[in-house]
């Protein structure tokens, strides 16, 4: 079974840009959640989708943003990049959200904005 | 509100000794679930073990054990017989039953020498 995959891995943007991130779940898996690490800020929950709806959100301005598709595929959008985005972009998912159900973390999209 | 707390930014350890990694945790969920993740500098996450507030009994998984103290509110990672590749950055993590959000703990960073 494969796992959880994102793309890019690494991505290098300039201020003001916009990025889309991409992360595909284990097959079978309904529930997608992405985190933000940074050294400075640690990991931070950016939002939760589950059957194609934003479940949860973490504390992030409007800038981010993030859609679930049937397949359960899911990206993550930046507009108006900043210097301080630059981090380390998880993608996690699950089967069915929810209870005990371990996440299983992608590798992650590393964000650099110059 | 949810937090962890870890408070060993760094530890040693001798190979084939014992680590004790701690986490402390703050929820006012009544169901919970608590989680330890390895990040090696590669930067995936790996799961390692899951404790579930109900769970009579500490979680094990080879090696890795918890000490689930609910009272205490600590969930301490035990990690039996190091060995070179158990350097890395661990992680504590906290979810609600109802949710896929982890809280993180800031890590703790472990090295094992020979």
């Amino acid at each position: 079974k494969a796992g959880v995959t994102q793309t890019p891995r690494y991505l290098i943007k300039t201020r003001g840009q916009q990025v889309t991130l991409s992360c595909s779940p284990i097959s079978g898996h309904r529930s997608v959640s992405w985190y933000q690490q940074t050294p400075g800020q640690g990991l931070q929950f950016l939002f939760e989708y589950f059957s194609e709806t934003q479940r949860n959100k973490g504390n992030f301005p409007g800038r981010f943003s993030g859609r679930q598709f049937s397949n359960s595929r899911s990206e993550m959008n930046v507009s108006t990049l900043e210097l301080g985005d630059s981090a380390l972009y998880l993608c996690a998912s699950s089967y069915t959200g929810g209870r005990n159900n371990e996440q299983f973390f992608g590798p992650g999209t590393r964000l650099t904005v110059l | 509100a949810q937090k962890i707390t870890q408070t060993q930014p760094g530890m040693f350890v001798q190979e084939k000794e014992a680590v004790t990694l701690d986490c402390t945790y703050d929820t006012s969920d009544p169901s919970y679930g608590l989680f330890w993740y390895k990040q090696p500098s590669s930067g995936e996450m790996i799961f390692l073990i899951y404790q579930g507030s109900y769970d009579q009994q500490n979680a094990t998984e080879g090696r890795y054990s918890l000490n689930f103290q609910k009272a205490r509110k600590s969930a301490n990672l035990v990690i039996s017989a190091s060995q070179l590749g158990d350097s890395a950055m661990y992680f504590c993590a906290i979810r609600s039953y109802n949710t896929d959000k982890l809280i993180f703990g800031t890590g703790t960073r472990l090295q094992v020498f020979p």
